[in-house]
């Protein structure tokens, strides 16, 4: 089955900059990542997806970016805030009617105002 | 507009104690559902799915079992819990396979 793995568990940055959290994948033929952030205590919530004939996509500050070959997918936030910090998952599946997402362990993005 | 209930929001269960959660989805039809467990600062664990009435795929061996009544309802059980079955359990829904999962807001479950 797929294997999605999230790398660093930890991350702090400072307001105003950039934050790249990395996944890589196993079963090639996944072809749908989403991005959930999930605040304390709450649900996770889908921030960003990409499907795997495009290779980035972006809304305002945050983009993913999809490279098939090597089978990694990231998360780019720019212009941090404090309401950023959350844990953040990213996930992997093959589309279709029996489809299941296998998360990531999980990354928790820390922004120090 | 689809939105998904789940009901209890916290539950604090004996071991050995039986357990019966409820998920049910509206504005949508035959959606594919899922149960999740995240354990305390941990990621999430798929338990069981489904993609029709009746239809329930097991990810985990386990003392949880899980059914599907109607169309839009789910529900995670079980005969007798453990202290490891304590976690936050979410439930999910999504159509066709093509889109993200919608969660609901999670049951927070105890076992003391």
């Amino acid at each position: 089955g797929e294997n999605v793995e999230q790398h660093p568990s930890t991350l702090s940055v400072q307001e105003g900059d950039s934050a790249v959290i990395k996944c890589t994948y196993s079963d090639s033929a996944s072809n749908y990542f989403p991005w959930y952030k999930q605040e304390l205590g709450k649900r996770p919530q889908l921030i960003i997806d990409i499907r795997s004939n495009v290779g980035e996509k972006k809304d305002q500050r945050i983009a993913v970016t999809l490279n098939k070959t090597a089978k990694h997918f990231s998360l780019h936030i720019t212009e941090t805030q404090p309401e950023d910090s959350a844990v953040y998952f990213c996930a992997a599946s093959k589309t279709g009617a029996n489809s299941k997402l296998t998360f990531g362990k999980g990354i928790t993005l820390s922004v120090r105002p | 507009s689809q939105t998904i209930h789940q009901w209890p929001a916290t539950l604090v269960q004996p071991v050995g104690s039986p357990l019966s959660l409820e998920c049910t989805v509206e504005g949508t039809s035959n959606p594919n559902l899922y149960w999740y467990r995240q354990a305390a600062g941990r990621g999430l664990q798929l338990l069981f799915y489904s993609v029709g009435i009746g239809q329930i795929s097991s990810e985990v061996p386990q003392n949880l079992s899980a059914s599907r009544p109607q169309d839009r309802q789910f529900i995670l059980s079980s005969k007798k819990l453990l202290l490891s079955d304590s976690g936050f359990y979410l439930c999910a829904w999504t159509v066709g396979g093509s889109y993200g999962y919608t969660f609901g807001s999670g049951t927070r479950l105890t076992v003391v």
